[in-house]
């Protein structure tokens, strides 16, 4: 069974840009999790998919940032216009059910904003 | 909401010794508490989990224990070995409520183990 794959797995990108960062969920699992860690920081939660409906988007840090998944299945993060204090590693987890339950982590995108 | 805290950030434990990193938690509702290890430049990968309605679970040479009334839990890790090497994250969360099921993470420690 595949993991959890997300795409680019770097990034680096100036001030203003805009990024967009894709996550493959395992096959079957309706839970989605976006996560970021600042470098040096926890990892912080972003926000929660269940299929194809936000189902808790109180991490996400302003609306620059913008979270789909159209169809359930995989999903992407958008960062428009990306800032210096947006550099971080993005991850994405999912899991079969959403609570008390093993989440997998993708390997993570490394989102560096100059 | 919940706030997690790690400690200690940083660990050096020469090869065979035990390990122990503890975590306290703010939200007495949260009852799930998994443990993630990072190796470099690799995903996080659950290492061991623990619920709520028990003290504590062992796995190998790894074991968890959690005091709900005190509101922490820890890892423990024995015999520890250079591939035990890696950052480790404490996590809360809860199966209710708006923010059911999201992670609430502590900031990690460094585990270095010499050869």
């Amino acid at each position: 069974e595949a993991g959890v794959t997300q795409f680019p797995s770097h990034s680096v990108i100036e001030k203003g840009q805009t990024v967009t960062l894709r996550c493959d969920p395992i096959s079957g699992h309706d839970n989605l999790y976006w996560y970021r860690r600042v470098m040096g920081k926890e990892i912080k939660f972003l926000l929660h998919f269940v299929k194809e409906s936000k189902q808790d988007e109180s991490g996400m840090p302003n609306n620059r940032f913008l979270a789909e998944r159209t169809g359930g299945t995989y999903s992407t993060l958008k960062v428009q216009p990306a800032e210096l204090e947006d550099s971080g590693v993005y991850f994405c987890a999912s899991s079969h059910s959403p609570t008390l339950e093993t989440q997998y982590f993708g390997p993570g995108t490394r989102l560096l904003v100059l | 909401g919940e706030n997690v805290e790690q400690h200690p950030s940083t660990l050096s434990v020469q090869e065979g010794d035990s390990a122990v990193i503890k975590c306290t938690y703010s939200d007495s509702a949260s009852n799930y508490f998994p443990w993630y290890k990072q190796e470099l430049g690799k995903r996080p990968q659950l290492i061991i989990d623990i619920r709520s309605n028990v003290g504590e679970k062992k796995d190998q040479r790894i074991a968890v224990t959690l005091n709900k009334t005190a509101k922490h839990f820890s890892l423990h890790i024995t015999e520890t070995q250079p591939e035990d090497s890696a950052v480790y994250f404490c996590a809360a969360s809860k199966d209710y409520g708006g923010s059911q099921g999201n992670l609430i993470f502590g900031k990690g420690t460094k585990l270095s183990v010499k050869p």
